[in-house]
């Protein structure tokens, strides 16, 4: 079956640790997103990568990093310089983002908690 | 720059019509999106208008006026599953569509 991946479901971070968040995608999407949702607030977009080996800054990038080694991965690293972790984390993808119309199909989430 | 706004919650009847607002202000705007959301799980999509009018897909309807900066999503013959938040977003044209999304609204469906 062909979707997006993302684990694990629940995550927990102490004080001053880094934490991965891994989504996979077998969709073969060009385009991959970090959104982070927070109660009472909209999905804001942290990273995005168009292609494999390049990626940008969304609106909320600081505290956190990403790679894009291969196609079908996109980790994101919340790392201790952001303050305020706690939220759930979605991963998404679409076929490419040459200008046209292009749905982004989710992944399931990952609940981060800060202990 | 940009600002979408919608209801923050509704209640509708089981079996009832429920229409949800959505206004934007956005420059370079090429489409808008609806996205169901359960709790707890990703949001699936559910429409997309880039033209004016009304697009028809079973017991969900979404219409899009880009004069007026507002959409509406049109829920029929309401079930209890139906029950979730519905996700206004608008793909902004750039060097990548960018959604902005609004903040949800969250729709409770009572017997």
């Amino acid at each position: 079956d062909g979707g997006i991946t993302q684990s694990p479901k629940y995550l927990f971070r102490k004080e001053g640790q880094n934490v991965t968040l891994s989504c996979e995608q077998n969709l073969n999407h060009d385009a991959m997103y970090w959104y982070r949702q927070d109660p009472g607030q909209g999905l804001r977009l942290i990273y995005y990568s168009q292609i494999v080996n390049d990626f940008q800054k969304g609106d909320i990038a600081e505290g956190y990093s990403v790679s894009r080694e291969k196609k079908e991965s996109f980790p994101l690293t919340v790392t201790s310089a952001q303050k305020n972790p706690t939220a759930f984390y979605l991963c998404a993808s679409s076929i490419d983002t040459s200008g046209g119309y292009e749905t982004q199909y989710f992944g399931p989430g990952t609940r981060l908690l800060v202990l | 720059g940009q600002n979408i706004d919608q209801p923050t919650e509704m209640t509708a009847t089981e079996g009832a019509i429920v229409q949800i607002n959505c206004t934007y202000q956005t420059s370079g705007f090429n489409g808008l999106f609806w996205y169901q959301q359960h709790a707890g799980e990703a949001p699936t999509f559910l429409s997309y208008n880039v033209l004016d009018g009304l697009e028809e897909k079973g017991r969900f309807s979404s219409f899009l006026s880009r004069s007026k900066g507002y959409s509406y999503l049109l829920l029929k013959e309401l079930q209890m599953k139906d029950s979730a938040s519905y996700l206004c977003a608008v793909s902004q044209r750039g060097n990548t569509d960018k959604l902005i999304f609004g903040t949800g609204t969250r729709l409770q469906v009572f017997p």
